[in-house]
């Protein structure tokens, strides 16, 4: 079984849309990480969270929230969704140290018609 | 602010042949370095990374990376190309406990 699983795989959805995608993860990482990923651009960070009382923004949050329900389980919605939020989604997990390596999830691609 | 940039957004090569993906990092301090690799439709994995010692890092599938602070370079190169070996792969930086990526590289492999 996967370390770090997202759902769902593929969703496509209206403008105005509110859009949930989940992350859960089996590695007992503290550290989980929102990302997209928009060709040209690599991957850019959204939100994340240290632990469960903690949520930081990223570089590009404007549109998005999150919700840390558990140290294994990382939400990011969209309230409502616009086009340009089409993209590839990716949760990333992580435990602090000298490197803060990350181990990611498959992705979700997400369309916003 | 540390960062990254790759260099070429498309990289081809022939099979059997060297590969070479250029990334050169800003940094203030000692970084710690890394380079991902994305396979079709899936999640970015670790290739290898640098964060003390030795200069020449070692990675998975036959790649390496050699860390060079004069020319704040982290250049990753693997002797001979297989077909197997075209992805997409991003160099990266760890920033303020964060992992700031580069725009990535696409390798594409001639047979």
């Amino acid at each position: 079984d996967a370390d770090v699983t997202q759902t769902p795989r593929n969703r496509i959805t209206k403008t105005g849309k509110r859009i949930m995608l989940e992350c859960s993860q089996t590695k007992g990482h503290d550290r989980m990480y929102w990302y997209r990923q928009d060709p040209g651009l690599g991957l850019r960070l959204i939100y994340y969270s240290f632990d469960v009382k903690d949520i930081n923004k990223g570089e590009i949050s404007d549109g998005y929230s999150v919700s840390r329900q558990a140290q294994a389980k990382f939400s990011l919605s969209l309230e409502s969704a616009i086009p340009n939020q089409t993209a590839l989604y990716f949760c990333a997990t992580s435990i602090p140290g000298l490197s803060d390596e990350q181990f990611f999830g498959p992705g979700t691609r997400l369309t916003v018609l | 602010a540390q960062s990254v940039t790759q260099l070429g957004s498309h990289v081809s090569v022939s099979e059997g042949a060297l590969v070479l993906l250029r990334c050169n990092y800003s940094s203030s301090v000692p970084p710690y370095l890394f380079w991902y690799v994305q396979y079709p439709n899936q999640g970015l994995q670790l290739l290898l990374k640098y964060t003390t010692g030795a200069t020449l890092v070692k990675g998975i599938n036959g790649f390496e990376a050699e860390f060079k602070k004069s020319e704040t370079s982290f250049h990753l190169t693997k002797p001979s190309a297989h077909m197997s070996d075209a992805a997409e792969y991003f160099c990266a930086v760890r920033r303020d406990d964060k992992i700031i990526f580069g725009k990535g590289t696409r390798l594409h492999i001639l047979p």
